[in-house]
């Protein structure tokens, strides 16, 4: 088992809709939770992250964690054809000062108008 | 302010030959990682420098890659000898700080083709 989950996907909307994208994780070291976009043949950037459970908002974008349930999504409102690209989730470890990052697979979403 | 350097931006070798990656981070960020990011795959950490010491090479494939930080700037990855599985993108990431969370901000990687 993986220490990331994440459906691949694709996950196709109409331009205006609410997306929900997700990860669930096993290790509860995790103290980071973050969310990339990738767009094609480009590197990921982020989006948001968040240290502790609950929900953090920031524009169209919310992202929610979980703790207790190992898991967490990232909601994206009105959603726009630029917002299709790939949405990686990712969480760090700390290690020896430093913090140690762990992607997901990724989510491949579509927006079409 | 400039971002993640990587060079070449694509590279096409034979199986068995030699292969290096170039890059430079961004200005005063003390923290630099390689990725390896295999196509429908989410990036994978091969090693993280903090100024020129090595934090995490835990998943580097050690017989044939090696990764070096010269002066905790720039740094270097090769892989010699490659083989078929090594074809991906080979990204470079920079973080401006120790210990707390910092955001990495990411280079265009480099795609790899081993044929």
């Amino acid at each position: 088992q993986k220490e990331v989950e994440q459906d691949p996907g694709p996950l196709s909307v109409p331009e205006g809709a609410i997306v929900s994208l997700n990860c669930t994780y096993s290790n509860s070291a995790f103290q980071y939770f973050m969310w990339y976009r990738q767009y094609s043949r480009k590197g990921p950037e982020l989006l948001m992250y968040t240290y502790s459970s609950g929900n953090k908002e920031d524009g169209r974008f919310t992202a929610q964690v979980d703790k207790s349930s190992k898991y967490i999504s990232l909601f994206i409102r009105d959603s726009q054809p630029s917002d299709s690209a790939t949405y990686l989730c990712a969480m760090s470890l700390p290690s020896g000062g430093s913090y140690i990052p762990t992607f997901g697979r990724g989510t491949s979403l579509i927006v079409h108008p | 302010e400039a971002g993640v350097a990587q060079s070449p931006r694509y590279k096409i070798i034979e199986k068995r030959q030699s292969v290096a990656f170039w890059c430079n981070p961004i200005s005063g960020h003390a923290t630099l990682y390689w990725y390896q990011q295999i196509l429908g795959q989410g990036p994978k950490l091969l090693i993280q420098f903090q100024n020129n010491g090595v934090v995490d090479d835990s998943q580097l494939p050690k017989d044939r890659f090696s990764a070096e930080r010269l002066k905790g700037v720039d740094s270097t990855l090769k892989i010699q000898p490659a083989k078929l599985e090594d074809s991906a993108v080979y990204l470079c990431a920079s973080s401006p700080l120790r210990g707390a969370y910092t955001e990495a901000f990411f280079g265009q990687g480099t795609r790899l083709t081993v044929v």
